[in-house]
């Protein structure tokens, strides 16, 4: 199995749908993340977890729900998209929130290109 | 806060010649820094490393080396193929009250035979 999988790999969604992307990582990491790639701009963190808390939320939209059962998993809830959401949403993982540059390697996915229409 | 800056391409090179891609940053305190690449259609593969001044990550031919007082991590490779077309993004580890990545814009390499 690979260190992180992400699904689905490709979705299309109108702006009324409410739709889920899910990442699980196989490497005994303790936190996740949740990057958003846009065309031209650079790679955007959103959403961090560390031991299944929450630790950071960069100004990300409500219309956007994470959501992280447990150190293994992380869920992406979609809900009301706009057209200009539409980008390669990414997952990574790391052994924990970096306390040292030992373990502060993110393990990324092969991500979820996301459409909205 | 942090940031990165990297030349954004796309880079066009013949296969065999030598690569450079600039990479600078600022940052508060001394960060890990990063390359990944993305090849097309895939996620985001760590390609090296360097954790403080003057350390040289490498992998596959690459190499990188933390400059402090010029505060830069360029990569380069001696000798570049095909197989190396991709987009190649540098990256600055958790710090500055941020627990993720910073990454530059990625530059897009071109390799032609």
């Amino acid at each position: 199995e690979t260190g992180v999988t992400q699904t689905p790999r490709h979705l299309v969604m109108g702006m009324t749908n409410k739709k889920s992307l899910k990442c699980e990582q196989h490497l005994g990491h303790n936190a996740m993340y949740w990057y958003k790639q846009s065309a031209k701009k650079p790679l955007e963190l959103m959403f961090v977890y560390n031991f299944k808390e929450q630790t950071e939320n960069n100004s990300v939209p409500s219309r956007f729900s994470p959501e992280c059962p447990n150190s293994s998993h992380l869920f992406l809830h979609l809900h009301t998209l706009q057209p200009e959401d539409s980008a390669l949403y990414l997952c990574a993982s790391s052994q924990e929130i970096a306390r040292a540059r030992s373990t502060d390697t993110q393990y990324f996915g092969p991500g979820t290109r996301l459409t909205v229409l | 806060g942090n940031s990165v800056t990297q030349m954004e391409g796309p880079v066009t090179l013949s296969e065999e010649a030598f690569l450079t891609i600039n990479c600078t940053y600022t940052a508060t305190g001394y960060p890990s820094l990063f390359w990944y690449v993305q090849y097309p259609g895939e996620g985001l593969q760590l390609l090296l490393k360097a954790t403080k001044a003057d350390d040289k990550g490498s992998n596959k031919g690459f190499e990188a080396t933390y400059r402090k007082e010029t505060t830069s991590f360029h990569l380069e490779k001696g000798s570049v193929q095909v197989s190396d077309s991709a987009v190649y993004f540098c990256a600055l580890g958790p710090g500055g009250g941020a627990d993720g990545l910073t990454f530059g814009k990625g530059t897009h390499l071109i390799i032609q035979p």
